[in-house]
């Protein structure tokens, strides 16, 4: 089965860093995603990890380690618009199957 | 493009009476279909994923059910509602074989009472 654990929220300040971490055990490994999702909006695509290391894209980067069943969403120079929840998700454990962390709410404060 | 159609985008219905949200999804062929549900404030759960007309996998046992009649219109539905049905549904789709990110609708908010 797939199990996915992430803190329930956390609070940054404008401007800082933050970094928010994703552990997993699956029965099976084929990649791991991360989403942003505005209250009462659908998720949206941030990054895709499927080999170990670091993806950067602009202001968020993605990190991630297969032995250690860890990745890690980094966001940089906060924004008050980056408050949403961030959802940790795993493919495996069966045929194209994706698994969904409970998410992380971020809040931004000024 | 390819793009993604759910209806409605709100539904508030009785408990005992029968459900149907429909998905369609636009500018491409063979993609997997999934059906998720949100309930306030939690994570995205499971329901149904297809890689194939005809092909439906359940992931959690309950009173709700899944067709998908033609490649690109993937169907949720329920004889009798229960209250706690209540949720966002979420129809999303990925690509087959390529890195299965997924494409997400806008949504449809249920309340059951």
């Amino acid at each position: 089965g797939q199990n996915i654990d992430q803190p329930t929220e956390m609070t940054a300040t404008e401007g800082a860093i933050v970094q928010i971490n994703c552990t997993y055990q699956t029965s099976g490994f084929n990649g791991l995603f991360w989403y942003q999702q505005h209250a009462g909006e659908a998720p949206t695509f941030l990054s895709y990890n499927v080999l170990d290391g670091l993806e950067e894209k602009g202001r968020f980067s993605s990190f991630l380690s297969r032995s250690k069943g860890y990745s890690y969403l980094l966001l940089k120079e906060l924004q008050m618009k980056d408050s949403a929840s961030y959802l940790c998700a795993v493919i495996g454990g069966g045929y194209q199957k994706v698994t969904f962390g409970t998410g992380t709410k971020l809040q931004v404060i000024p | 493009s390819q793009t993604i159609h759910q209806w409605p985008a709100t539904l508030v219905q009785p408990v005992g009476s029968p459900l149907s949200l429909e998905c369609t999804v636009e500018g491409t062929s063979n993609p997997n279909l999934y059906w998720y549900r949100q309930a306030a404030g939690r994570g995205l759960q499971l329901l149904f994923y297809s890689v194939g007309i005809g092909q439906i996998s359940s992931e959690v046992p309950q009173n709700l059910s899944a067709s998908r009649p033609q490649d690109r219109q993937f169907i949720l539905s329920s004889k009798k509602l229960l209250l706690s049905d209540s949720g966002f549904y979420l129809c999303a789709w990925s690509e087959a074989g390529i890195d299965e990110k997924l494409f997400f609708g806008s949504g449809t908010q249920l309340s059951v009472l």
